[in-house]
């Protein structure tokens, strides 16, 4: 059983250049989740998805940075335009949800990916 | 989501048990808690969840207060390996996790 798989693990890039991450949820779940965090913080929520549909979206979350889930398997992070304050680890989880509030949703992590801008 | 509380740090001597606190004093009736900790350069990882009654697995147990307004984490015979920031997060709706300060834990020789 692999688990949450992202790549790459490290992407060093110059300001207003353009990147993309990827992340392979665990198979079968159909929640996927990407986080974010700076140094010395907790992860902050940025969006999900469930199946293919993206439902929520955090305010953390600007017009530069979109997130798909094309087919409800792997899913990409693109921030455009990149700017210091986007240097971060980006993190991505996935979980099976069974549709009850309060059930058991446990989220698995990646091993995240880490941005700096230069 | 509910805020919860923690201790920034704590030590521990490695072989003994580490009893990490949480205050969750406004959950509500179906919100779970949920550990989850960070070894350095790592994602989080669950460790364990609950409801009301207090559980156990391979990891760890977790003590629920009867009012639910607090709980602790135990590692029963904490090591070298244990040293992360530990995470304490009620939940219910099934989709974001709200993550506070955390706890570091420092085990020591």
């Amino acid at each position: 059983d692999t688990g949450v798989s992202q790549d790459p693990r490290h992407k060093i890039t110059k300001r207003g250049q353009n990147v993309t991450f990827r992340c392979d949820p665990i198979s079968e779940h159909n929640r996927l989740y990407w986080y974010r965090q700076t140094l010395g913080q907790g992860p902050e929520f940025l969006t999900y998805f469930q199946n293919e549909a993206q439902l929520e979206k955090s305010r953390l979350l600007s017009d530069r940075f979109s997130a798909e889930r094309p087919k409800g398997s792997f899913s990409t992070l693109e921030i455009q335009r990149t700017e210091q304050g986007d240097s971060a680890m980006y993190l991505c989880a996935s979980s099976s949800f069974k549709g009850l509030a309060g059930v058991k949703n446990i989220q698995y992590f990646g091993a995240g990916t880490r941005l700096s801008v230069l | 989501d509910a805020k919860t509380t923690q201790p920034p740090s704590m030590d521990c001597a490695e072989g003994r048990a580490a009893n990490l606190p949480c205050n969750h004093s406004t959950i509500s009736g179906n919100e779970y808690v949920y550990w989850y900790r960070q070894i350095h350069s790592q994602g989080p990882q669950y460790i364990i969840h609950g409801l009301k009654n207090n559980e156990t697995n391979e990891m760890a147990s977790l003590i629920i207060t009867e009012d639910r307004k607090s709980s602790t984490l135990i590692l029963p015979h904490a090591t070298l390996r244990d040293t992360a920031v530990y995470y304490c997060i009620v939940n219910n709706a099934g989709n974001m996790l709200t993550f506070g300060g955390g706890t570091r834990l420092m085990v020591k020789p």
